[in-house]
């Protein structure tokens, strides 16, 4: 079956440390997102991609990056790890870009910033 | 800026209640509203409302939209607590993205 799938899904790391969280999926879809869910703010979108070659930012992309190389992943970096980064991300995948189509979550990667 | 807000943002019930929830929205050339629940773990899509969509049904589970009054509501009957969850509100103007709610957070009690 085709899935979404994040690693790790636990992350402890240090303040000013670079950090890659990976986010794969198997349902050959074009549209790839990121997302931060925090108490209080929902799910806020970091960076976002329509294809590969193509990354977007998103409301809170500062301090965070993406690249898409294939059509199946889109690792999200950290480039220097802050306290504030500590948060639950998710992945998410949709189908053909002019459409609607719901997005689909991967499992979320609990990421503790020290 | 497009902007979604859910009320209320907490709601605490007896099994077998009726619960409201509300999503209203402003968001440039509305394509589609979707709701999703969220147990300790990744959202699950629940519907998809567009123009020519407007009602759907899942059981216990229903959702109007009221493209009038940018909104929608999403309907759940005879609660039970395996419907303790957020709920989370997202609407999809005119690009791929999502904007999401902050969400409701439904507490069934036993």
């Amino acid at each position: 079956d085709a899935e979404i799938t994040q690693s790790p899904r636990h992350k402890i790391t240090e303040t000013g440390r670079q950090v890659t969280l990976a986010c794969h999926q198997t349902w050959n879809h074009n549209n790839m997102f990121w997302y931060r869910q925090d108490l209080g703010h929902g799910l806020r979108l970091i960076h976002y991609s329509y294809g590969v070659q193509d990354t977007n930012k998103g409301e809170v992309s500062d301090g965070y990056s993406v690249s898409r190389s294939n059509t199946e992943d889109l690792p999200l970096t950290l480039e220097s790890a802050a306290s504030s980064q500590t948060s639950v991300y998710f992945c998410a995948s949709s189908e053909f870009p002019g459409s609607s189509y719901e997005q689909y979550f991967g499992p979320g990667t609990r990421l503790t910033v020290t | 800026e497009d902007k979604v807000v859910q009320s209320p943002l907490s709601l605490v019930v007896h099994e077998g209640d009726t619960v409201t929830l509300n999503c209203s929205y402003e968001v440039t050339n509305f394509r589609s509203l979707l709701w999703y629940k969220q147990e300790k773990k990744a959202p699950t899509f629940l519907f998809m409302l567009t123009s020519s969509g407007i009602e759907k049904k899942s059981g216990r589970l229903s959702s109007i939209l009221d493209k009038k009054e940018l909104s929608s509501i999403l309907n759940i009957t005879a609660t039970q607590t395996g419907d303790s969850a957020i709920y989370l509100c997202a609407v999809q103007g005119g690009s791929e993205k999502l904007v999401f709610g902050k969400g409701t957070k439904l507490t069934v009690n036993p």
